[in-house]
């Protein structure tokens, strides 16, 4: 069973360019978070998305990110125009339902670097 | 707001030495804890967790034990080795608060011969 997939694993853009990191959730797994990690920081929640919902994007930013997880496909976080401000690690984890008692499986990580 | 707050690191330690990691929190609910372990580019591998009071988590030699008395999930292990040099993550999750977890802010820990 592979586990939860995330590519590419390295990007870079220039500011203003658009970032698109997808994510494929394990096998079963119908439920996607995505986690930021700033330098030398903890992980930060930004969003948790169902098949075709959004659940709680509250830790999104207002302006230029948006998350989609289609009824086929990978899940994606979109960072339009991107700043310097935006390099970090991007994880995304899956579990197959919301609750404490199931656990949440980590991609490696998009690391994401604006030039 | 629900906080986790980790001692900073990092932590250098010989191999076999006995390790404490400090964790504390704060949460609005009934929270369910964690600790999770981040290698060198890889992701974070949950380690071991604790979902409710006086309960201990153990993995590979580690644990840590739900204290609600004093709001801590200190993480500790008897004898480390170098394979255990990583990043460690205490976290939180709320019931009700669609599972998102809450991380502290990692210690790095590094084990030599």
């Amino acid at each position: 069973n592979a586990g939860v997939m995330q590519n590419p694993r390295h990007l870079v853009r220039r500011r203003g360019q658009e970032a698109r990191l997808r994510c494929s959730p394990m096998k079963g797994h119908s439920h996607v978070y995505w986690y930021r990690q700033l330098p030398e920081e903890g992980l930060k929640f930004m969003v948790y998305l169902q098949k075709e919902n959004i659940i709680d994007e509250s830790g999104m930013p207002k302006e230029r990110f948006s998350a989609e997880f289609p009824k086929e496909g990978p899940s994606i976080l979109r960072i339009q125009q991107v700043v310097r401000g935006d390099s970090a690690a991007y994880f995304c984890a899956s579990s197959p339902a919301s609750g404490a008692m199931y656990e949440q499986y980590f991609g490696p990580g998009t690391r994401l670097t604006v030039t | 707001g629900d906080s986790v707050t980790q001692m900073e690191g990092p932590v250098t330690l010989s191999e076999e030495a006995f390790l404490t990691i400090n964790c504390t929190y704060t949460a609005t609910g009934y929270p369910s804890l964690f600790w999770y372990v981040q290698y060198p580019g890889e992701g974070l591998q949950l380690l071991l967790k604790a979902t409710k009071a006086d309960d201990k988590g153990s993995n590979k030699g580690f644990e840590a034990t739900y204290r609600k008395e004093t709001t801590s999930f200190h993480l500790e292990k008897g004898s480390v080795q170098v394979s255990d040099s990583a990043v460690y993550f205490c976290a939180l999750t709320v019931t009700g608060t669609a599972s998102k977890l809450t991380f502290g802010t990692g210690t790095r820990l590094q084990v030599t011969l």
